[in-house]
């Protein structure tokens, strides 16, 4: 009955080692959302894609990319993971842009650890 | 911009007591406010919205919160705790118009105590 999985639950990289996060939903929602939650943090948006548009929020660092190649699938790609980058990467949906009376569908997360 | 600010980082609470975690915004327009809920290994999930209308809010497994413009606050609560209950609760803010994000606090620990 999941509605937005992501692949692994946990993910282990090397310092500087590209990783890749995905996440996949089966509720053919517009938005897809990438979200980083450090321990005892907010989450915080990195981009959200609305169909192929793609949204990125202004403090997101370059070396966080995403791609959505169809409506069911959204990756995160970290090209040079740092210690820094350590964290739950956590992916939502929603029907429509904006977040703003629309519920958001969260997936379990990815935790990424760097060594 | 809008922020949101959940002073109580953990709340420890005995089962079956009532329980109240804050949540205090600010914005200088017209906001929306969300509790989500984590159970441990899980993604966030809706407790509850208020949009507009009346300023409390029921949502789901009990709990409810009371939109209170005066005190910029949002404060959730639930009148007889349950272990199931043990969880991480963050309240979101945003802005009444337009295509804007949701703007999460920083979360609160809830633990049941048997």
């Amino acid at each position: 009955d999941a509605m937005v999985i992501q692949n692994p639950r946990y993910q282990v990289t090397q310092f500087g080692k590209p990783v890749t996060l995905s996440c996949s939903q089966t509720l053919n929602h517009n938005v897809m959302y990438w979200y980083q939650q450090k321990s005892s943090q907010a989450p915080k948006l990195l981009f959200h894609y609305y169909d192929k548009d793609f949204n990125n929020e202004a403090d997101t660092p370059d070396n966080f990319q995403s791609r959505r190649p169809n409506t069911s699938f959204c990756f995160l790609d970290i090209r040079s993971p740092g210690l820094g980058d350590a964290a739950m990467y956590l992916c939502a949906t929603s029907r429509h842009q904006g977040a703003t009376n629309e519920k958001l569908f969260f997936g379990s997360g990815t935790q990424l650890s760097v060594l | 911009a809008q922020s949101v600010t959940q002073l109580d980082s953990q709340v420890p609470v005995f089962e079956e007591a009532p329980v109240e975690l804050r949540c205090n915004y600010s914005s200088s327009v017209s906001v929306y406010l969300f509790w989500y809920v984590q159970y441990p290994n899980q993604g966030l999930q809706l407790l509850l919205k208020y949009l507009s209308g009346s300023t409390l809010v029921k949502g789901i497994n009990g709990f409810e919160a009371e939109f209170n413009k005066s005190q910029t606050s949002f404060h959730l609560r639930k009148p007889s705790v349950h272990i199931s209950d043990t969880a991480e609760y963050f309240c979101a803010v945003s802005v009444a118009a337009g295509n804007e994000k949701l703007t999460f606090g920083t979360g609160t620990r809830l633990t049941i105590i048997p």
